[in-house]
Parts: C-alpha cells; structure tokens; sequence
C-alpha cells in the first residue's frame, strides 16, 4: 500500500535550535518526494522535492531533506530555527505519470520557543 | 495577483442543502485539483483535471461533481450536505502532473451543521 508516516504529530524547538522532521514512505514504484509546509489559514506552499539524482535537496527557508532509500526515509532539517518557521509540515509522495497525485503524511505542528 | 484562489473561504451550512466552491488560476496552468484535509489534517485528492478533462477521481461520493470550464476554472459543487462533508477544501494547480509544483489555494472551510 502506498503511504507516507510523519511519526511526530507536534514537534517544539527553541529558536535557534536544529531541527528534524521525520517522514518514511511506502511506495511501489520510484517515488517523487516533497515537503509543503502550511502556515494557519493559508494553503499548501512547497519547501523542496527529490526526484532523482543527488540524496541532498535544498529548499527555500534554509530547509533541506535527505533521501535515504535503504531506510525508505526523506527527513526534513534545519540548521537553526526562525520563530517564523512554526507551522504545519507535511511530507508527500507521488510518482511519475501518475497524474499529479500526492500522498500526504499527516503533518507535523511545529512550535517555536523564544 | 493571486495565483490560485478559491471561494469562499468559509462556508456554513445546514445538512441536505447543495453548495458550490470556486477556483481559479491565473499561472497558465494545465492541471487542476481538488484536495480534502479532515478534521485529523489529513490531505487526501479528489479530483484532478487536465486541459479541463477530468484524470482522477478518487472514490468521491457522486454528491461531489467538479466542474472545468476551462483550464483555468475548477469548480466543485455538492449536493446533499453531509455532517461528514465538514472539512477544508483546497483548490491546487501545476504545469505538468507530479513534476512541477503544486500551487494550493489558501482553502475552503466548509461546517455542515
């Protein structure tokens, strides 16, 4: 079955702080992955995809993930969070001629301390 | 400008009556979506168009029918209400399927009471 697993439902980190955000997929075929992240009120906005080619993407904001297809994993991370940042996170999968259908995890809160 | 926007951002309604939700893009774009996000968060398709010609439908109930006028319009009508209905609604666009980016609206709050 295709799925995507964020395993943190809220996340809180200081501002400044690093951050990780998990996501493993399950997919049958090579899998198109992106991380969108909504901010209260407001649609979707892509942060960065992997297609192919080099494991590391960076994004916008700062943002990159890391695509590890041994652990069927594409994580999220930051050096040092903004309080700009907090939000709701959602990693999703897709794949090639597939119409444009994502399959989206369900979200990660991220809450930034002063 | 704003690249998708939908209408209206919030809708509240009685169970049984039907009810319309806009969405235009201004980007050019080809492919056009209609994604439900439950009460859980959870981001689920429901429906996408290309060129107005309707590619996915993703087990909806017949109550929902989107409509294209053209490429740049995806409008999705239900009928019926239902208190599971409630829930909010996003209208998204990209140039060519899964290989470009999805452009979302900022999302329809639709309350069945």
């Amino acid at each position: 079955a295709q799925s995507v697993t964020q395993p943190d439902i809220h996340i809180t980190v200081s501002e400044g702080a690093s951050l990780e955000l998990r996501c493993n997929y399950s997919y049958g075929a090579t899998p198109y992955l992106f991380w969108y992240v909504q901010s209260p009120g407001q649609g979707l906005q892509l942060l960065l995809k992997y297609f192919s080619g080099d494991t590391l993407v960076q994004g916008i904001k700062g943002f990159e993930a890391e695509f590890k297809r041994s652990q069927s994993s594409f994580n999220l991370r930051k050096p040092s969070v903004h309080w700009s940042d907090a939000a709701e996170y959602f990693c999703a999968v897709g794949g090639y001629n597939q119409g444009g259908k994502l399959i989206f995890g369900q979200g990660t809160e991220l809450s930034v301390k002063p | 400008d704003t690249a998708v926007s939908q209408t209206p951002k919030y809708l509240v309604t009685q169970m049984g009556n039907d009810k319309s939700i806009k969405c235009e893009q201004n980007l050019g774009h080809d492919t056009m979506y209609w994604y439900k996000q439950d009460s859980k968060k959870f981001l689920k398709i429901m429906f996408s168009y290309n060129n107005k010609e309707l590619i996915i439908n993703e087990t909806v109930p017949n109550r929902f029918s989107p409509k294209s006028p053209d490429k740049a319009h995806l409008n999705l009508h239900i009928n019926s209400l239902e208190l599971g209905d409630s829930a909010v609604y996003f209208c998204a666009s990209s140039q060519q399927g899964v290989n470009e980016k999805l452009f979302f609206g900022s999302g329809t709050q639709l309350s069945v009471l």
